[in-house]
């Protein structure tokens, strides 16, 4: 079975410090991996994923993520963080299989302050 | 573009009532997702149409939950005799249909329908 853990319920940084939010995985073979961000009263919108290639995944608002499969994780980062990047933050693996392909398993979410 | 559009965005409704939320997918996607997201919980996967049909309902809590899709585009959730623990957001999502060569095309998510049963 699939699944993510997101270690940290709550993250704070001050803006223009590096962030990092933390991933690991389970999977039975190669994972999909994402990375979604979630503002006040909205729904959910997309980060990056992480299909197969570089380690390195970049995507939007400046931010990237890191697949590490010796340690079964993938960060997400920051390298200078931004007052309006302070969100609730979800990390997902996808369903390979049957009738559970395309779906998203999520964490639990971290919750991101950076403060001014 | 339009994105994924859901209604009603706040529902008040008593305990025991029946309610209906609306999901208006992403033009041309086939697959679609409903998840609920309460205070303090993650993102619970609730079933997952492939146009009209649900091959995954295995996330619906109790058969008080029933979902259905019509002309693989518009789908009604619908839960019965509501109860106080069916308070959260309910969160619907759509996608181009996975495994068609579009290898795990990302979810796009509506605002959301807070349900509050009192």
């Amino acid at each position: 079975a699939q699944s993510v853990a997101q270690p940290e319920d709550q993250v704070n940084v001050a803006e223009g410090n590096p962030l990092t939010v933390k991933c690991t995985y389970s999977v039975s073979g190669n994972p999909y991996l994402f990375w979604y961000v979630q503002y006040p009263n909205r729904g959910l919108q997309f980060l990056l994923k992480y299909i197969t290639g570089d380690n390195l995944v970049k995507g939007s608002y400046g931010f990237e993520a890191e697949f590490n499969k010796s340690q079964t994780s993938f960060h997400l980062k920051k390298p200078s963080a931004l007052v309006s990047d302070s969100a609730l933050y979800f990390c997902a693996v996808a369903g390979r299989r049957g009738s559970t392909l395309g779906r998203l398993y999520f964490g639990r979410g971290t919750q991101l302050t950076v403060w001014p | 573009g339009a994105g994924v559009s859901q209604s009603p965005s706040n529902k008040v409704t008593e305990k025991g009532k029946d309610v209906e939320l609306r999901c208006d997918p992403i033009s041309g996607h086939t697959a679609l997702y409903w998840y609920r997201q309460s205070l303090g919980q993650g993102l619970e996967f609730l079933i997952y149409f492939q146009g009209n049909s649900a091959p995954d309902k295995s996330g619906l809590p109790s058969d008080r939950f029933s979902a259905e899709r019509t002309g693989g585009s518009v789908s009604t959730l619908t839960i019965q005799r509501t109860q106080q623990e069916d308070s959260a957001v309910y969160l619907c999502a759509s996608s181009l249909a996975p495994g068609t060569g579009r290898v795990n095309s990302p979810l796009h998510f509506g605002n959301g329908t807070r349900l509050t049963v009192t």
